[in-house]
């Protein structure tokens, strides 16, 4: 299976700062990767997919890049309802699987 | 709106069976493949097991192997997922979560999740 690596695994930044999250595959997925963002107590919520799309609803202030095996999600000026728990997942192939999340916390 | 409800968790002892439900609505139900995903306490996500559209095609990871099985009944917009002779690595919250697209790949990203219900394995 895929492994997914995330790093870091906490993040500590104010508000208004910019976020950089990674997620490295062990083997080239394409571009078939998705960003979740999950918060406590909640269910996650897509955030992109396909490595670049934003989902319905989703602020333009969160990105994502990248193909093959590096990709990056960037939260351009953290809100304050941005600290959570974000999760990389790739659907190149079976079985689906997830990172191991990077926790943004407020400094 | 469009949304996923399920049902069915609770403390089972190791070896029980459990049946997990996941009601939806607000969407066209028997169009989209349908995942079960699940979370342990404290850990990351875990995809368990998918079935497409139409029930023609079922996919589990390893470890659930010949123990769950993912069904669904399209009449009553409804997924399930039997859970038998359980163990305490089992023990999680479980989502289920609808593809982005209908039909299509069987392997997309997760539109929209439910809200989870609690499975415990304990004796």
């Amino acid at each position: 299976e895929i492994v997914l690596t995330q790093s870091p695994a906490t993040l500590s930044l104010s508000p208004g700062e910019r976020a950089t999250l990674s997620c490295r595959a062990s083997q080239s997925v394409s571009n078939y990767l998705a960003w979740y963002q999950q918060k406590p107590g909640q269910a996650p919520r897509l955030l992109i997919y396909d490595a670049s799309n934003r989902a319905t609803g989703i602020p333009a202030r969160f990105s994502g890049s990248g193909s093959g095996t590096d990709f990056t999600l960037t939260i351009s000026s953290l809100e304050p309802e941005d600290f959570a728990v974000y999760f990389c997942q790739q659907r190149s192939n079976w079985p689906p699987t997830f990172g191991q999340g990077t926790k943004v916390e407020i400094k | 709106q469009v949304q996923l409800v399920e049902s069915g968790g609770g403390v089972v002892q190791p070896g029980g069976s459990l049946r997990l439900s996941c009601a939806a609505s607000g969407f066209t139900f028997s169009s989209y493949g349908i995942h079960w995903v699940r979370q342990a306490p404290g850990k990351g996500l875990e995809w368990v097991a998918f079935i497409r559209y139409d029930g023609s095609n079922k996919y589990y990871v390893d470890s659930v192997k010949g123990r769950f099985t993912i069904s669904r009944d399209n009449s009553k917009n409804t997924l399930y997922l039997q859970m038998n002779s359980l163990r305490p690595d089992d023990t999680a919250v479980y989502y289920c979560a609808k593809n982005r697209m209908t039909y299509g790949s069987a392997l997309d990203a997760f539109d929209i999740w439910g809200h989870g219900t609690m499975v415990t394995v304990s004796s």
